[in-house]
């Protein structure tokens, strides 16, 4: 199975802010890597798919970039609407998930 | 509309079997896939399985010897088995459309199930 390891865990960031989150998988995933926020209600929204595609109702301010086996999420300026956990995941099968950022507002 | 929502018991014994209901909507079962992901407390999110548009389907190795996913296409639902439930098992279960170039794009709300005596 491809790992995909996530960074940092958690991070707290100010209103406005600049925010980038990285992930990086164990092999190369040709750009096939997705980004999810989940908030505290339990809601689980798709933000990127395929690398750098917005998903249709997700806020500009997100963009995604990387290939072969790096990428980040950046979050161009926080919004307190963007507190949440932000998972990515590579979409070989078996589809795996990096652990996760616990994205807080300072 | 695309929907998707998970139907099942929030409280299971141990060694007992789950049965959840994913009911979709606004898509079919035979153009798109749908996956079940579970959230332990305190966790990450955990792929566990999956079926095709086609039927077939795949399991995470870990779950393999104890899963079981099927569908009724004529009622838009998909169905999760796990026997030999386990406290390890208690976690939010979601049921999940995968879109275009693999990403899942719709989600159902999750439902909550707890393993206990």
């Amino acid at each position: 199975d491809i790992k995909m390891t996530q960074s940092p865990s958690s991070l707290s960031a100010s209103l406005g802010e600049r925010v980038t989150i990285s992930c990086r998988a164990s092999e190369n995933i040709n750009n096939y890597l997705s980004w999810y926020q989940k908030k505290e209600d339990g809601s689980v929204k798709l933000l990127i798919y395929h690398t750098s595609r917005l998903q249709p109702g997700a806020p500009s301010r997100f963009s995604g970039s990387g290939s072969g086996k790096d990428y980040s999420l950046t979050i161009s300026g926080l919004e307190s609407e963007d507190i949440a956990t932000y998972y990515c995941q590579q979409g070989y099968t078996p589809p795996t998930f990096g652990g996760g950022t616990k994205l807080e507002l300072k | 509309q695309v929907q998707l929502k998970e139907s099942g018991p929030g409280l299971v014994q141990p060694s007992q079997t789950l049965s959840l209901t994913c009911t979709v909507s606004g898509f079919s079962l035979t153009s798109n896939s749908v996956h079940w992901v579970r959230q332990p407390p305190g966790k990450g999110l955990e792929w566990v399985g999956a079926i095709w548009s086609g039927g077939s389907t795949d399991y995470n190795s870990a779950l393999k010897s104890r899963l079981s996913i099927s569908r009724d296409t004529s009622k838009s639902q998909v169905f999760l088995k796990m026997n030999s439930l386990q406290t390890e098992d208690t976690a939010i279960y979601f049921c999940t459309r995968r879109g275009q170039l693999r990403g899942f794009d719709y989600w159902g709300q999750g439902v909550m199930v707890t393993v206990s005596s």
